[in-house]
């Protein structure tokens, strides 16, 4: 049972745009989240985070949204440029809970010129 | 340095064969991890050492065989592997382990493509 879902496998967005990466969740219990950017042949990248107790979060051109009471997030990357094509994962940890992060499956953003 | 370096990067291995994976990191990190990624789904989380101690083992077969000889070395030994192993194992580390580990972020290293055959 997947507790961390990005139900869009891929998306396209054009060079200049807002790119908007959509996660949602299940588990109530999960208390941290976390994006991954990852290209081929590469381990994931950490980009943003965000605590449970916050709403959003803002680092540069990314900006991560939570909302609680809908159990989604979102990020959200503006201006988007061709170096933003990768795979993005969503994760999450479970407060109290084990070590470790629970990975959605990943949605491709392709970055058109 | 602030890079996890996993070797080697492909591995192709029989059935019969052992073999091992290697992580390193030399940022002074705690916590060592090791994930499977199969091709289109997310990293599974398979062991944790916090503290140069095994503090999770998510149900992994005995096949595989975590060590972490010292702080800045993580090895993954295996030992008679199905084809359904085939995958990429992705290292990552963290400042610190349990708790707190989340709140400085995870390091991954590149992975190592395996493929039993």
């Amino acid at each position: 049972d997947q507790q961390v879902k990005q139900n869009s496998p891929s998306l396209s967005v054009q060079e200049g745009r807002i790119s908007i990466l959509n996660c949602d969740y299940t588990n109530s219990m999960f208390d941290y989240f976390l994006w991954y950017k990852k290209y081929p042949a590469e381990g994931p990248t950490f980009l943003i985070s965000i605590s449970s107790i916050k709403d959003k979060n803002e680092d540069g051109r990314f900006t991560v949204f939570l909302n609680k009471s809908a159990k989604h997030l979102s990020l959200h990357i503006v201006p988007s440029q061709p170096g933003d094509s990768a795979v993005y994962f969503c994760a999450a940890r479970i407060k109290g809970g084990a070590d470790g992060l629970t990975f959605g499956k990943g949605t491709h953003l392709i970055i058109q010129p | 340095d602030t890079e996890v370096t996993q070797t080697p990067k492909h591995l192709v291995m029989g059935m019969t064969n052992k073999k091992s994976l290697k992580c390193e990191q030399h940022m002074g990190h705690r916590a060592m991890y090791w994930y499977k990624q199969k091709a289109k789904k997310p990293p599974e989380l398979m062991f944790v050492y916090s503290y140069e101690k095994l503090s999770i083992n998510e149900s992994v077969p005995s096949r595989f065989s975590p060590e972490c000889p010292n702080s800045s070395l993580l090895n993954l030994h295996l030992h008679a592997l199905q084809p359904e192993d085939s995958a990429l194992y992705l290292c990552a580390s963290s400042q610190k382990g349990g708790w707190e580990g989340v709140h400085y972020g995870y390091t991954f290293g590149s992975g190592t493509r395996l493929t039993v055959v």
